[in-house]
């Protein structure tokens, strides 16, 4: 059980593209979803919590016009990074879980490239 | 001070042997507490969480839970090659946000 769904798995653009990420949960619904970044060697980095219903709260530092965050539904976040460059490129992770207090569960992560 | 402390490792530990992983955390209010394993380029996989003081066993892997002495441990008996990845140790805050520790990295060697 508990099983989070991402994709697409890697994606290889031209800079100036704008890329969507889907996370879906699949035999859960999750009213909360979290998207994470992270750097090679380095740890996970929270990017924004998504609330079903609600716009995404995002950390400080995190560009909201870059990294449009939507949570239509109880089974669907998505991630869409607008407008993407070089230095965008990096490993984008979601988690869903069912309420806030319940453990995270992974998605397989996306692979994000821009050249 | 970091709010949640691992030992970045390497950890070496032979097959079959028993790896034990220790975190410490600053926040006493702290409630939960979960392990996640990550291999080299995937995403974190839970193994473990806890919410209350001592032991919790699921199969090979316990997880031990000290809030008196604030820290929280995990142990992988019969470690096996496969075992070795980078091991996470998190907490949710009050917003109900993983905060995490660095990572240990355990190597099991055959």
């Amino acid at each position: 059980g508990a099983v989070v769904s991402q994709h697409p798995s890697w994606v290889i653009c031209k800079s100036g593209t704008s890329v969507k990420i889907e996370c879906r949960s699949l035999d859960f619904q999750a009213t909360t979803m979290f998207w994470y970044r992270q750097f090679p060697k380095q740890s996970l980095m929270l990017m924004a919590t998504s609330n079903e219903g609600s716009k995404a709260t995002y950390e400080q530092g995190v560009e909201k016009d870059k990294f449009l965050i939507n949570h239509a539904s109880l089974t669907l976040s998505t991630l869409t990074v607008t407008s993407a460059h070089p230095e965008d490129s990096s490993f984008f992770i979601c988690s869903a879980s069912e309420t806030a207090d319940r453990p995270q569960h992974f998605g397989d992560g996306t692979r994000l490239s821009i050249l | 001070q970091k709010e949640v402390e691992q030992n970045s490792g390497p950890l070496s530990v032979p097959e079959g042997a028993i790896a034990s992983l220790n975190c410490t955390y600053s926040d006493r209010g702290s409630q939960s507490f979960f392990w996640y394993r990550q291999y080299s380029g995937k995403s974190p996989e839970l193994i473990m969480f806890i919410y209350s003081n001592g032991d919790k066993e699921d199969g090979r892997f316990t997880a031990q839970l000290n809030k008196a002495s604030q820290y929280v441990s995990l142990l992988i008996r019969d470690s096996q090659p496969s075992d070795s990845a980078t091991y996470l140790c998190a907490r949710k805050d009050s917003n109900y946000q993983l905060i995490w520790g660095a990572g240990t990295k355990l190597i099991i060697k055959p």
